[in-house]
């Protein structure tokens, strides 16, 4: 059974760079069939994709966000990665990292979701 | 904004059938996913492909899609149906982008 499981600081000041890790389990983050992506989904509010990462190291990013986003990958750790920059309050969020499969945009296997509050 | 539109709300009574829709350009030429969101959890696949549900999904649950608008039924809702529902798809651009629907709560009557 695949896990994903999100790591990173709960609070960042606003300005600052969000860093956020995805830890996969019960499967390789190197298989060919699947994007690693991350997903937010402010309080109250619905999901928005932030972007999705393969394992060869491609990248897409939403347009609404690419300027300030990183996402990368460590396949000897089996973990991808979230940087976000310049944030602010409108980036507190829970964010999610999720499994899409390749060609169905669709996310079979998600974190529990880790809340990141932008505050100083 | 979401280039994929939901309603906010539907109700249903216990037992009957409800179907919430999801509507976008995108759709005419991808399949629509659903995802079923309950408070304070992470959203759950409930729907994929033309019609396909994963392991564990309750056969009540569906899909369909006609023109730009995809659809989710549930056949026969129970208390536990109540919850976020969420579509995604490709978005229309081109660039294999992902988008959302802004979500629908259902109430369970």
């Amino acid at each position: 059974q695949v896990q994903l499981q999100e790591s990173g600081p709960g609070l960042v000041k606003p300005s600052q760079t969000l860093s956020l890790t995805c830890t996969v389990s019960g499967g390789s983050i190197s298989s060919g069939s699947y994007y690693w992506s991350w997903i937010r989904q402010p309080a109250g509010k619905g999901l928005e994709w932030i972007g999705r990462i393969y394992t060869s190291g491609s990248t897409n990013y939403n347009p609404s966000l690419k300027s300030r986003v990183t996402i990368s990958v460590d396949t000897s750790k089996n973990q991808f990665s979230l940087k976000l920059s310049s944030v602010t309050a409108a980036d507190t969020a829970v964010y999610y990292c999720a499994r899409e499969r390749l060609g169905g945009s669709y996310f079979d296997y998600w974190g529990q979701g880790t809340l990141v509050t932008v505050s100083s | 904004s979401s280039e994929l539109t939901q309603d906010p709300a539907v109700s249903v009574a216990l037992g009957q059938t409800v179907r919430i829709t999801c509507q976008g350009d995108s759709l005419r030429s991808y399949y629509a996913s659903w995802y079923q969101q309950k408070p304070g959890q992470a959203p759950v696949l409930v729907i994929y492909g033309k019609n396909n549900r994963p392991s564990g999904i309750p056969d009540r649950f569906s899909g369909s899609s006609s023109g730009n608008t995809a659809s989710l039924t549930i056949t026969g809702a129970q208390a536990e149906d109540e919850a976020d529902y969420y579509c995604n798809s490709r978005d229309s651009s081109g660039n294999h982008h992902v988008v959302f629907g802004g979500g629908t709560k259902l109430t369970v009557l």
